[in-house]
């Protein structure tokens, strides 16, 4: 099946640093990525959609400045938390698709960041 | 727009018995639903999605789901509830380019 692997899986950093998260699809080619925030027991928002070769699209309310998406390739896209504060602490889980359609979203394992 | 509910934040059975989550959806197209589940600290797994074909769509690990148009309703259900359920399950439909919209969440308890 479809895997989608994220590193790191855990990140503790300062306030005021920045922070790369990347998603990889392994097996398959994913031209839309999506990146999404988990609050503790809470659903997922969608922050962003990462297109291969584009800019990424940003929901409402979601800072594009502050959350640097890049999507270099076919299996990776990147999300960089600049200047990560406290309350930038959250799961952060991202999903790929074969082709950005109705197909089947595969979800990575997600990454705890906690900054201090 | 495309919106999700799931009825019950938290729903607990006994090992054995009947699991019923629920969820509604609201679509203005023919809807994609899924469901899938979360583990602590994990991803999300897919445990079924329904993609105008057949009504009732059976999943992994006993799930399945029935698609009710005139209720806009698509519940996932399992006849026999085991520990290893015990987990987050969450409803989805899909709201255009691959983007899906997720309900709030039901966490699923089992009783020895």
């Amino acid at each position: 099946g479809a895997v989608v692997s994220q590193h790191p899986s855990r990140v503790i950093c300062k306030s005021g640093t920045s922070v790369k998260i990347e998603c990889r699809s392994l097996d398959f080619q994913a031209t839309t990525m999506f990146w999404y925030r988990q609050f503790p027991k809470q659903s997922l928002m969608l922050m962003a959609t990462s297109n291969e070769g584009s800019k990424a699209t940003y929901e409402q309310g979601v800072e594009k400045d502050k959350f640097l998406i890049n999507h270099a390739s076919l299996t990776l896209s990147t999300l960089t938390v600049t200047s990560a504060h406290p309350e930038d602490s959250s799961f952060y889980i991202c999903s790929a698709g074969a082709s950005g359609g109705r197909e089947t979203q595969y979800f990575g394992p997600g990454t705890r960041l906690l900054v201090l | 727009a495309q919106s999700v509910t799931q009825l019950g934040s938290h729903v607990s059975v006994s090992e054995g018995a009947l699991v019923l989550l629920r969820c509604n959806y609201s679509s203005s197209v023919p809807p994609y639903l899924f469901w899938y589940v979360q583990y602590p600290n994990q991803g999300l797994q897919l445990l079924l999605k329904y993609t105008s074909a057949a009504t009732l769509v059976k999943g992994i690990n006993g799930f399945e789901a029935e698609f009710k148009k005139s209720e806009t309703s698509f519940h996932l259900t399992k006849p026999s509830a085991h520990m290893s359920d015990a987990a987050e399950y969450f409803c989805a439909v899909g709201a255009g380019g691959g983007k899906l919209i997720f309900g709030q969440g039901t966490e699923l308890s089992v009783k020895p």
